[in-house]
């Protein structure tokens, strides 16, 4: 079974500096999907990134960018430019198949400081 | 675009009554997922559909749970014989399968209490 590891409950950023968030996950297949997701305190689940494990290259949206190291099953996420509004949880999510369940990690806790 | 919906948001109960929620999808979405997550803790799978097909079920999903999507549109969770361990947020996510990686997207979620 697939599992994944998200080592830091909580962080703090100061306001436009960067942070990077850490996601590990043990998996025995070669092709698979990794995602990022946001959950404010409203709570409702946005998609902040996603990567192919067959891509090479690391994806990136805007400020946010992954650090996927597929051979040491790492996926970390950096946010630059640290704003209020990307205080949230964050989870790390692993979809073996496409389509398939999502298994989530137990999330980071970030709070962006003004 | 409406996203995906859940009704209620918030459903309290007493100990061994029957309860049901119901998630609408992104209306071009063939898959539905349903998940329950617990205050702190990440989503935990419960079962998906695809179209009216229900496709995997957790062993989470005891025998008090069902879950259908009878005409492949929206989808209802019924828990039976509610227990107190069965507090938490239900969220249901649905996506287009095809193509590639297909992204879930999520409901606000339904927020259980069970007295």
């Amino acid at each position: 079974a697939q599992t994944v590891t998200q080592s830091q409950p909580e962080m703090s950023v100061q306001e436009a500096e960067t942070v990077t968030l850490s996601c590990t996950y043990d998996t025995s297949e070669n092709n698979y999907y990794l995602f990022w997701y946001k959950q404010p305190p409203s709570r409702q689940m946005i998609l902040v990134i996603r990567q192919e494990a067959y891509k090479q290259q690391n994806a990136t949206e805007n400020r946010f960018s992954v650090n996927f190291q597929k051979a040491a099953k790492s996926f970390s996420l950096k946010i630059s430019d640290s704003q209020l509004g990307d205080t949230a949880m964050y989870f790390c999510a692993f979809e073996e198949t496409s389509g398939s369940r999502l298994t989530f990690g137990e999330g980071t806790q970030l709070t962006v400081n003004p | 675009d409406t996203g995906v919906s859940q009704n209620p948001r918030h459903k309290i109960t007493k100990r061994g009554q029957n309860v049901t929620f119901r998630c609408d999808p992104i209306s071009e979405h063939n898959r539905l997922y349903w998940y329950r997550q617990t205050l702190g803790q990440g989503p935990e799978f419960l079962t998906y559909f695809q179209n009216e097909a229900q496709l995997e079920k957790s062993r989470l999903l005891s025998d008090r749970f069902s879950a259908e999507r009878p005409k492949g549109s929206f989808s209802t969770l019924e828990i039976q014989r509610t227990e107190q361990g069965d507090s938490a947020m239900y969220l249901c996510a649905s996506s287009l399968a095809g193509g590639g990686a297909d992204t879930q997207y999520f409901g606000p979620g339904t927020r259980l209490t069970v007295l």
